[in-house]
């Protein structure tokens, strides 16, 4: 069965600074990884989806990376800014699944 | 409509009693997932409907949990004589196309919820 982790589970940092969200998984058969974002009261927003055959993909300031082999992605926040605060999911898909880990919530302090 | 929506947005029922929760996903995709997320914890899958092919059951927690979709469009998860660690918000999502489908298609859309307080 596949096991999502994410760490840390909580991060606070000042406005301007650059982080890396970390996402692990316990079966390296998998179909894509997606990362998401998910506010207060709101639904979720997918940010990035990365096929299984894919290294990493990027949107704006964010970059994510996949390593299949050490079941390991990471999510990268450039410039980061206090609309940036939310709690960041990453979810492993396979045919027929989707696991997620328990989320990094994030805070940007201005 | 443009997004996926889910309705009702709350229910609070007594323990014991059924309940039905809807999810409508954007038009012309055709699956469908539901999830569920307890409070302190993790988003937890429970069902993917992809087509007109059979979903798999397997995430769903007991049998008092079950779904339908109809024509391939709207869904129905129905909990049976609900208990109180069914309380969660149930999350529905939709994608142009499933799982095995080349990247953009099968980005998720998630509706807000449904948030389920069992008495």
């Amino acid at each position: 069965k596949q096991e999502v982790t994410q760490i840390p589970a909580a991060l606070s940092v000042p406005e301007g600074e650059n982080l890396v969200l970390n996402c692990s998984f316990t079966d390296s058969a998998i179909y894509n990884l997606q990362w998401f974002r998910q506010d207060p009261g709101k639904g979720l927003t997918s940010l990035l989806l990365i096929q299984s055959s894919q290294r990493e993909q990027t949107s704006g300031r964010l970059n994510a990376s996949l390593d299949k082999s050490s079941g390991r992605s990471t999510l990268y926040i450039a410039a980061s800014q206090p609309g940036d605060s939310a709690t960041y999911l990453c979810a492993v898909g396979s045919f027929n699944d989707m696991r997620f880990g328990a989320g990094t919530r994030l805070t940007v302090k201005p | 409509g443009a997004g996926v929506s889910q309705s009702p947005s709350n229910k609070v029922t007594e323990k014991g009693k059924d309940v039905e929760l809807r999810c409508d996903p954007i038009s012309g995709h055709t699956a469908l997932y539901w999830y569920r997320q307890s409070l302190g914890q993790g988003l937890e899958f429970l069902i993917y409907f992809q087509g007109n092919s059979a979903p798999d059951k397997s995430g769903l927690p007991s049998d008092r949990f079950s779904a339908e979709r109809t024509g391939g469009s709207v869904s129905t998860l129905t909990i049976q004589r609900t208990q109180q660690e069914d309380s969660a918000v149930y999350l529905c999502a939709s994608s142009l196309a499933g799982t095995l489908s080349p990247q953009a298609k099968n980005i998720q859309y998630f509706g807000a919820g449904t948030r389920l307080s069992v008495l």
